[in-house]
């Protein structure tokens, strides 16, 4: 099946910086990724919609300035939290839209971010 | 928006049981989906549905779509261990531009 990876898996940062995840799909391209937050024992809160070659969508309530969303390629989406703030922590989820469309989303490891 | 909301929260139940989960929503979805997440890792995919009443089964799960296509019910057969974590239905919302998701079903089984 398709695999989609995220880099890093674990990150611990100070208050003020920024920091950045990767997000690949390894054996497919993908036009269209996604960027979730999960707060935990909760679902999954769709951040972004991230359009290969132009800018992202955001949800309402998401902040553009502060996630930065770059989707350079068929096959890497990068989020970009800048100052980042302990309300941040959390764990950030991308997933990869297949040929398949939206039914046919494959979902990376997360990213855990732990900000001091 | 639309919202599924989906029921038990969680389950704490003997191996060897079985389980049953649903999903419902005020509003119409024409996919269904059941994702499950193991602790600390993304979901991934269980089941997808696609017609009114369809039930299909992926070894020991079997998951149905609602006849009135606004709820969908998975069961899990002769549980084990390894089926612990948080079970998510979800569907492509109106614009198909994106997936809702459920609040989950947290599954724990006692060996």
């Amino acid at each position: 099946g398709a695999v989609v990876s995220q880099h890093p898996s674990r990150v611990i940062c100070k208050s003020g910086t920024s920091v950045k995840i990767e997000c690949r799909s390894l054996d497919f391209q993908a036009t269209t990724m996604f960027w979730y937050r999960q707060f935990p024992k909760q679902s999954l809160m769709l951040m972004a919609t991230s359009n290969e070659g132009s800018k992202a969508t955001y949800e309402q309530g998401v902040e553009k300035d502060k996630f930065l969303i770059n989707h350079a390629s068929l096959t890497l989406s990068t989020l970009t939290v800048t100052s980042a703030h302990p309300e941040d922590s959390s764990f950030y989820i991308c997933s990869a839209e297949g040929a398949g469309g939206l039914d046919e989303q494959f979902f990376g490891p997360g990213t855990r971010l732990t900000v001091l | 928006g639309q919202q599924l909301n989906q029921s038990p929260q969680s389950m704490f139940i003997q191996e060897g049981e079985d389980v049953s989960m649903n999903c419902t929503s005020s509003s119409i979805f024409n996919t269904w989906l059941w994702y499950k997440q193991d602790p600390g890792e993304g979901p991934v995919l269980l089941i997808a549905l696609y017609k009114a009443g369809e039930l299909t089964s992926n070894g020991r799960l079997t998951a149905q779509f609602g006849i009135t296509r606004k709820d969908s019910f998975l069961n899990i057969s002769a549980s084990i261990p390894s089926d612990v974590g948080i079970y998510f239905c979800a569907g492509p919302n109106n614009a198909g531009n994106m997936l809702t998701f459920g609040g989950g079903t947290r599954l724990m089984v006692k060996p």
